[in-house]
């Protein structure tokens, strides 16, 4: 067990919804990444906050959006949605705002299903 | 981006030592080798990180060359269990602009045969 919480586990939903993914990092984690996982693509980095800042940002699309709370939770916005967001969509955390000397914990991920 | 290169696949016999390579030719002094490991349907798992010296735990070993250009993770005796998708990484040090956007490859899928 990461300690990492991804809710849900499965989400199907019509093209044009919004939906939200959320994100419980590990106790005492500040940072937290999330990353998409298609079936034709590797593990393609979204973004990153740390203590409730955007730190770094990937090729999210413009639909996509996320935040952290205080609390550090962590939630991520998609709208609009399409059939290619199909994939499954996955949190991690790590210590420090950048992971160097600390592990990635990642959590068991968000099947997202657009039909 | 700093891009690590691995193999494809590779196939190890169970109860055999398996040496997974990667190539990071670009790696700056203070980018950190990380592995991770996926199962099908499962999140990436931690295995290993090193800077220059080589690291052991209990899960592997981490051997990182000299120039630190390429690192190989050593799994001692592998088992079914060990059936993976290897991913090598470099965290990017907290100078790089790219700090934080740590890019996963392909990976290595690792068969293990019984």
């Amino acid at each position: 067990d990461s300690g990492v919480t991804q809710t849900p586990k499965h989400l199907i939903t019509a093209t044009g919804q919004r939906v939200t993914l959320r994100c419980s990092p590990r106790s005492g984690d500040l940072s937290v990444y999330w990353y998409q996982q298609s079936l034709d693509q590797g593990l393609q980095f979204l973004i990153q906050y740390y203590n409730g800042e955007e730190r770094a940002k990937g090729n999210i699309l413009e639909r996509f959006s996320a935040q952290q709370f205080p609390d550090l939770h962590s939630e991520l916005n998609l709208s609009s949605l399409e059939l290619g967001d199909s994939a499954l969509y996955f949190c991690a955390s790590s210590v420090d705002v950048v992971f160097g000397n600390s592990p990635l914990h990642f959590g068991n991920g968000t099947r997202l299903t657009v039909t | 981006d700093a891009k690590t290169t691995q193999p494809n696949s590779m196939e190890s016999n169970e109860e055999e030592p398996v040496h997974l390579p990667c190539n990071h030719s670009t790696i700056s002094g203070t980018d950190y080798i990380h592995w991770y490991r996926q199962l099908p349907s499962q999140g990436p798992e931690y295995v290993i990180h090193g800077l220059t010296s080589n690291v052991n735990n209990r899960m592997a070993s981490l051997a990182i060359a000299e120039d630190r250009k390429s690192s190989t993770l050593i799994l001692h005796r592998a088992t079914l269990r060990d059936a993976a998708v290897y991913y090598c990484i470099l965290s990017l040090g907290i100078y790089n602009t790219n700090a934080g956007k740590s890019t996963f490859g392909d990976g290595t899928t690792l068969t293990v045969k019984p």
